[in-house]
């Protein structure tokens, strides 16, 4: 299996509802980052967390990292129909090429 | 932030024909972009690692030959799919490193991507 898996793959929630969508890997690691991206589109970046981290925030998005058991979680609070889209989980391993592996993904379907 | 330009945006062409994507970084200089391919419904894959002013490094399974990549400068990198056929559509993103930041950094910044699609 590949390095930076996501469960659940697909989630779908109602308007209002809190999203989590975890993320696990299998390499240490130097940091991992999370990106959304809209059906047929780029990847916008949400936010990164180095190894040293435990946890972050932005706006309504929470991560939380945990080395330990090379799990990564991503909570996005009061959901909106606009969040709809996939969520990825890159990891960069603690080298200086600094490619990201990506995971299989979470899609997230937000209803109105 | 950092931006990543990617062109085209989209393109179709003719099973045969090459296609040349451009990669370019916009306000920062990237030493190092990257190649990703990503199939509907799927993650993405890297493909290779592109290093400027030194041939590019390819991931296990791709074909150099026919995955040309030339980084000729700080802000651009391009991929031409050579001789191209249906099975090569996809979509392609690259990403860049901005270098002025540390080595324990190692953001990325993506490009928008180009869709290919080879009828």
């Amino acid at each position: 299996s590949q390095q930076g898996e996501e469960d659940p793959q697909a989630l779908s929630i109602q308007e209002g509802e809190n999203a989590t969508m975890n993320c696990s890997y299998k390499t240490s690691i130097n940091n991992l980052q999370w990106y959304r991206q809209n059906s047929g589109r780029g990847l916008v970046h949400l936010i990164l967390i180095r190894s040293n981290e435990r946890e972050k925030h932005s706006g309504r998005l929470r991560v939380t990292l945990d080395t330990s058991k090379k799990s990564s979680s991503l909570l996005i609070t009061a959901s909106r129909a606009a969040d709809t889209a996939s969520y990825f989980c890159a990891t960069n391993r603690g080298t200086n090429a600094g490619k990201s592996t990506f995971g299989d993904g979470t899609t997230l379907t937000v209803k109105p | 932030g950092a931006v990543v330009s990617q062109h085209p945006s989209w393109v179709i062409c003719k099973s045969g024909t090459s296609v040349k994507i451009e990669c370019r970084s916009l306000d920062f200089q990237a030493t190092t972009m990257f190649w990703y391919r990503q199939f509907p419904k799927q993650s993405l894959m890297l493909m290779a690692t592109s290093n400027e002013g030194s041939k590019a490094t390819y991931e296990q399974g791709v074909e150099k030959d026919k995955f040309l990549i030339n980084h000729a400068s700080l802000t651009l990198s391009t991929l031409t799919v050579t001789s191209a056929h249906p099975e090569d559509s996809s979509f392609y993103i690259c990403s860049a490193r901005d270098m002025t930041r540390g080595s324990s950094y190692n953001e990325q910044f993506f490009g928008p991507g180009t869709r290919l699609t080879v009828l």
